[in-house]
Parts: C-alpha cells; structure tokens; sequence
C-alpha cells in the first residue's frame, strides 16, 4: 500500500518556465512533509518541508503548497534551470503503524531543457 | 556535503555471503535511518535507531539486522544476499526524531550481489 504517491515518473520543462511537481498522500495522520532533490550517484538532499498548519512555505525559487483536503502536496520551481535536472522525492512524516517514520514517494524525474 | 558519512562506496558480492554497511552520522545528531532503493524504486525505509535504541522497523528483511553503537555510528548486515538484494542503501540522521526534523542523507553505499 502506497501511501505516499508520485504519478508522474517524469517531467520536461523548457528553461525558465515553471516546473509543477505533484504528490499524493493517503495517510491522514501524516504532520510534516519534505521534498528531496537527488542527482544521480549521490544520497537525496533536503529541499524545502511545510507543516501540516501550514499550506505554502516558500524558499527562494522552490515553493510548497499542501491541500490538506485533498492529502495533495506539490513543488512549484520558478524559473526552472538546467541545474535543477534530479529525481524530486516527496516525502511525509507522521505515525505509520506503531512508530512515527518518513515515508517516500517513487520520485519524478525533472528534465529542465536549455 | 551533508555531513553523513558511509562506507563502503561500491560493494560487489556473491549471492549467499554477508555484509556489513557502516554509517557515520552528523555530528550531534542521536537518530541514524536506512533505506534502500532498488531499481526503478522509491526510498524504501528499512529501521531506524536513536540514541543506540531501535526506535522504528519498516520493510526491513529477517536476513537484514542493524544496530547503533554507543559512539552512534550505525551499521547494516546483509546476510545470505540474494541478487535482489541488489540496490543502493542510503543511511541519513537527524538531531532528534519528531516533527519538524529534517534528515540528512549519505552519498549511499552501492551494493551489487552477483
């Protein structure tokens, strides 16, 4: 049972434009949520997280938003750049089962086109 | 450079032997995690430890047992690896475990059993 969903395996964006990466969740207890960004060969690093009384935090380019009603969570990356190519891994935090853990989802690979 | 350190880096092995994966935490941080991922697969959360005491166990395998040392260093033993063992496993840490706590990942510890 997926409780932490990416649908989308893959993304292009055209450099410049806006880079909108989805991600689904079905665990209501869910309280934190993360986005990792990780190049290949390399370990995931932390991008950007929003709490649950939250429904945007906004760093720089990279901007959360969470729709609690909908256990929706999305990445907005404005302007997309070169760069920014990695698998993006949505993750969610809260108790699963008897223990509080960080679940992922399958990640989305973003191809940013020059 | 996250501040997590693992070893080793590369691994090659034949299906029924044993590993060990080692993990060096950030400095300060008491909670130390493992995932694994596979091929065409997300993060998937094997155990966590903090402060030396398993705190939470995910889909982590009977031939697969971890533990974290009083100097917090953590370890991963693979034992009668199969090839589907195959896959990247990545240690992070963090300060304490709760909401709000970011995770900080290794560079991972590429296992390949043949």
């Amino acid at each position: 049972d997926q409780q932490v969903k990416q649908n989308s395996p893959s993304l292009s964006v055209q450099e410049g434009r806006i880079s909108i990466l989805n991600c689904d969740y079905t665990n209501s207890m869910f309280d934190y949520f993360l986005w990792y960004k990780k190049y290949p060969a390399e370990g995931p690093t932390f991008l950007i997280s929003i709490s649950s009384i939250k429904d945007k935090n906004e760093d720089g380019r990279f901007t959360v938003f969470l729709n609690k009603s909908a256990k929706h969570l999305s990445l907005h990356i404005v302007p997309s750049q070169p760069g920014d190519s990695a698998v993006y891994f949505c993750a969610a935090y809260g108790p699963t089962g008897s223990a509080r853990q960080l679940t992922f989802g399958s990640g989305t690979q973003l191809t940013v086109l020059p | 450079d996250s501040g997590v350190t693992q070893t080793p880096k590369h691994l090659i092995t034949a299906t029924g032997q044993r590993v060990t994966l080692r993990c060096s935490p950030r400095s300060g941080d008491l909670s130390v995690y493992w995932y694994q991922q596979s091929l065409d697969q997300g993060l998937q959360f094997l155990i966590q430890y903090y402060n030396g005491e398993e705190r939470a166990k995910g889909n982590i395998l009977e031939r697969f047992s971890a533990q974290q040392f009083p100097d917090l260093h953590s370890e991963l033993n693979l034992s009668s690896l199969e090839l589907g063992d195959s896959a990247l496993y990545f240690c992070a840490s963090s300060v304490l475990v709760g909401q709000g706590n970011t995770i900080y990942f290794g560079e991972g510890s590429w296992l390949t059993v043949v």
